[in-house]
C-alpha cells in the first residue's frame, strides 16, 4: 500500500550549519510532494513541493531534491536558523480519487547553539 | 494570506458527550478537510468535503461526522465522544484546479476526553 516515512525521527544540528531531512516513499506513481513544517502548538505549515517530473527544486534557504529511481526525498536547510526548530513532515499526493495527502510521521529538527 | 481558523485551541470533554470541531476558511476554498494527529501515526484523515453538502470518508471516519452547509465552513462532530478520541484534530483547506494539491491548515484543537 500507499506509505510515506521518514528515516530519522530526530535530527540536532548547530546553528548556522545546514540540515539534511529524508523521506522515503513506497509509492512509484505518486506525482507530487510537499513539505511541512510544524513549529510547537501550530498546524503545519506549506515549505516547498515538487512534481516527480523534476529532481531539484529551490527556495529561501530550502532545497528540495527527488531521486525517483530509490523513492527518496530530502528537504535540505542551509544556514539553520532556530527558528527552524520544529517537526517537518514529507507527504506524497495519492492518485486517484480525492486529493489524499499521505503523511509521513515526521522528523523533530532541533537547534544546537 | 489564507487563513484557517478553528474555533477551539484546548477543549475537555467528557465520555459520551457530543462533541462539535468548528473550522472556518476565508479562501473561498472548495475543499476542507479533517485530520487528527497523533504521536507515532501523523496525520490520519477523518473526513473531507468537496462542496457545500458533500462528504467523503477518510481512512479513520468511524466515530467522527461532518457537516458543510456553508462552502467556509465545515464542522467535525464526535457522536459521543471516547477517550480514544483524546488527540489533536487540524482543519484544512485548498481550492479545485491547479493549486489544488497544497492544503492549508489551521492551528489545531487539541481535544482531551475524560
Amino acid at each position: 500500500g500507499e506509505s510515506v516515512g521518514l528515516h530519522l525521527p530526530t535530527l540536532s544540528v548547530q546553528e548556522g550549519d545546514n540540515s539534511i531531512i529524508n523521506c522515503a516513499y513506497s509509492n512509484s506513481a505518486s506525482d507530487y510532494f510537499i513539505w511541512y513544517k510544524q513549529e510547537s502548538g501550530k498546524g503545519p505549515q506549506f515549505i516547498i513541493d515538487i512534481r516527480s517530473n523534476m529532481d531539484k527544486r529551490q527556495g529561501q534557504r530550502v532545497t528540495v531534491l527527488l531521486n525517483k529511481t530509490v523513492k527518496h526525498l530530502s528537504l535540505q536547510i542551509a544556514a539553520t536558523q532556530p527558528g527552524d526548530s520544529a517537526v517537518y513532515f514529507c507527504a506524497e499526493i495519492a492518485l486517484g480519487g480525492a486529493q489524499k495527502l499521505v503523511f509521513g510521521q515526521g522528523t523533530r529538527l532541533t537547534i544546537n547553539p | 494570506d489564507v487563513k484557517v481558523t478553528q474555533s477551539s485551541r484546548y477543549l475537555v470533554k467528557r465520555t459520551g458527550e457530543k462533541v462539535f470541531l468548528e473550522c472556518v476558511q476565508d479562501m473561498d476554498h472548495e475543499n476542507m478537510f479533517w485530520y487528527r494527529q497523533d504521536p507515532g501515526l501523523g496525520l490520519r484523515l477523518i473526513y473531507f468535503s468537496y462542496d457545500v453538502k458533500m462528504k467523503e470518508k477518510g481512512d479513520i471516519p468511524e466515530g467522527y461526522s461532518v457537516s458543510r452547509e456553508k462552502k467556509e465552513r465545515f464542522s467535525l462532530i464526535l457522536e459521543s465522544a471516547s477517550t480514544n478520541q483524546t488527540s489533536m484534530y487540524l482543519c484544512a483547506s485548498n481550492p479545485a484546479g491547479e493549486a489544488k494539491n497544497i492544503q492549508y491548515f489551521g492551528a489545531g484543537t487539541r481535544l482531551s476526553v475524560l
